[in-house]
């Protein structure tokens, strides 16, 4: 596509409930990128992808976080059993390679409300 | 491991004044690339300016100019002439080409223009 598409756009859900969210980068884009940004401070990195690499995971706050991506296509970031403090903007971003060479697309984010 | 500092949290000008974001990092990797967004009050990331480190040019562009300086790991951004449409929260980011191949942002600093 045109751009890095995430959706859904915004999502309320109540406490205690697993929610996923999708990111469909750039075609081509061998990196992806998925960030969290509370409201009134920066992003946060969360995890990352590189082509068929492993991915590094080394920002995922807890192991209620987890985040999967086929070949070079979609990631879906799956919060199980969310909490009130997993609100927050969710960021994907993608790149042609891990560098920023090439720089960094970010999609719209999505919305996350717990409740 | 990299990390970007902002300083200054909320800077408040008057339109037609001029205004300087600074923005301080570090970093071991040799090769690096340097970032500035804006994100207007609507949320999305707009990319503004990708500098690499063997690049110590300055740059302008319209009434934006940066000012990119290795020997104090510093890469501040100036918007001349300001207006109210530049009002937003700016943020810096930086990439190296080891470790945490993702952008780490600094904690951003909103600008408010006045009319």
């Amino acid at each position: 596509g045109a751009g890095v598409s995430q959706s859904p756009s915004n999502k309320v859900t109540e406490k205690g409930k697993d929610v996923e969210l999708r990111c469909d980068p750039i075609s081509g884009h061998t990196a992806l990128y998925w960030y969290r940004q509370r409201l009134g401070q920066g992003l946060e990195f969360l995890i990352y992808f590189q082509g068929n690499s492993a991915p590094d995971k080394s920002g995922l706050p807890s192991d209620r976080f987890s985040a999967e991506r086929t070949g070079e296509s979609v990631s879906t970031l799956t919060i199980q059993r969310t909490q009130q403090e997993d609100s927050a903007v969710y960021l994907c971003a993608s790149s042609l390679e891990g560098q920023g060479v090439y720089g960094y697309t970010f999609g719209s984010g999505t919305r996350l409300t717990v409740v | 491991a990299q990390k970007v500092t902002q300083a200054q949290t909320e800077i408040s000008v008057v339109e037609k004044e001029d205004v300087t974001l600074d923005c301080v990092y570090e970093t071991r990797d040799t090769t690096y690339y340097l970032f500035w967004y804006k994100q207007p009050p609507s949320g999305e990331l707009v990319f503004l300016i990708r500098r690499n480190s063997f690049d110590e040019q300055n740059e302008i562009s319209g009434r934006y100019s940066w000012n990119f300086q290795k020997s104090t790991s510093s890469f501040n951004f100036t918007i001349t002439a300001s207006q109210v449409v530049d009002s937003a929260v700016y943020f810096c980011a930086l990439s190296g080409n080891t470790g945490r191949r993702a952008l780490t942002f600094g904690s951003g600093t909103r600008l408010q223009v006045q009319p």
